[in-house]
């Protein structure tokens, strides 16, 4: 595809209640990240993966939160058990994988809401 | 561990002025700079990306340098217009997950 995309672009469940979140990433890319967006936050790296490699799981807040990305391309964010603190924008981004001329390309993002 | 820090963290000019956006780190050890924008409920859409050899490069109105050995870059927008208001971010990269900045959010009033 053109671009990143995410889906779906707004999410409202109940307290408790499980979520995926998916990101198709610009084909070809091999680098994959997830990040979470607070009202009036920063960028809050959660998890990343390159090609075949084990992915680097450092910034997931708890272990309600896990990923996986399928035949090195689409990827899903699953929220177990989720809680009010979860509400956030959940962003995806995808980029080649040389570290020093890689653009980080971003998709619109979701909007997830925890009643 | 990498800290970026933007000043001023929002700014507010009329239509026309020239602005600079400020973004400093710690760890000079990176491999490039890139600036983003935000619109309101987007995602980030990448302006300008400095590798750690050049010093800076520009796009159209906007021109970025950047400074490792002071730890600083510079967004700098000729000309603004109200369409440019945003929330304008700078992520820092020394390996393979970068550092970003909290934003600067500019409003450009006619």
């Amino acid at each position: 595809g053109a671009g990143v995309s995410q889906s779906p672009s707004n999410k409202v469940t109940e307290k408790g209640k499980d979520v995926e979140l998916r990101c198709d990433p610009i084909s070809g890319h091999t680098a994959l990240y997830w990040y979470r967006q607070s009202l009036g936050q920063g960028l809050e790296f959660l998890i990343y993966f390159q090609g075949n490699s084990a992915p680097d799981k450092s910034g997931l807040p708890s272990d309600r939160f896990s990923a996986e990305r399928t035949g090195g391309s689409v990827s899903t964010l699953t929220i177990q058990r989720t809680q009010q603190e979860d509400s956030a924008v959940y962003l995806c981004a995808s980029s080649s994988e040389d570290l020093s001329t890689d653009t980080q390309y971003f998709g619109p993002g979701t909007r997830l809401t925890v009643l | 561990k990498q800290e970026v820090t933007q000043i001023p963290a929002a700014l507010s000019v009329p239509e026309g002025e020239n602005l600079v956006l400020n973004c400093s780190f710690t760890d000079s050890a990176i491999y490039n700079l890139q600036w983003f924008r935000q619109d309101p409920g987007k995602g980030l859409t990448s302006l300008l990306l400095i590798q750690s050899s050049q010093r800076e490069q520009t796009s159209g109105r906007l021109n970025a340098s950047l400074d490792k050995s002071s730890g600083r870059s510079t967004l700098y927008i000729a000309a603004s217009q109200p369409g440019d208001s945003a929330t304008y971010l700078c992520a820092v990269r020394g390996s393979y997950i970068p550092t970003f900045g909290r934003g600067t959010s500019l409003i450009v009033h006619p």
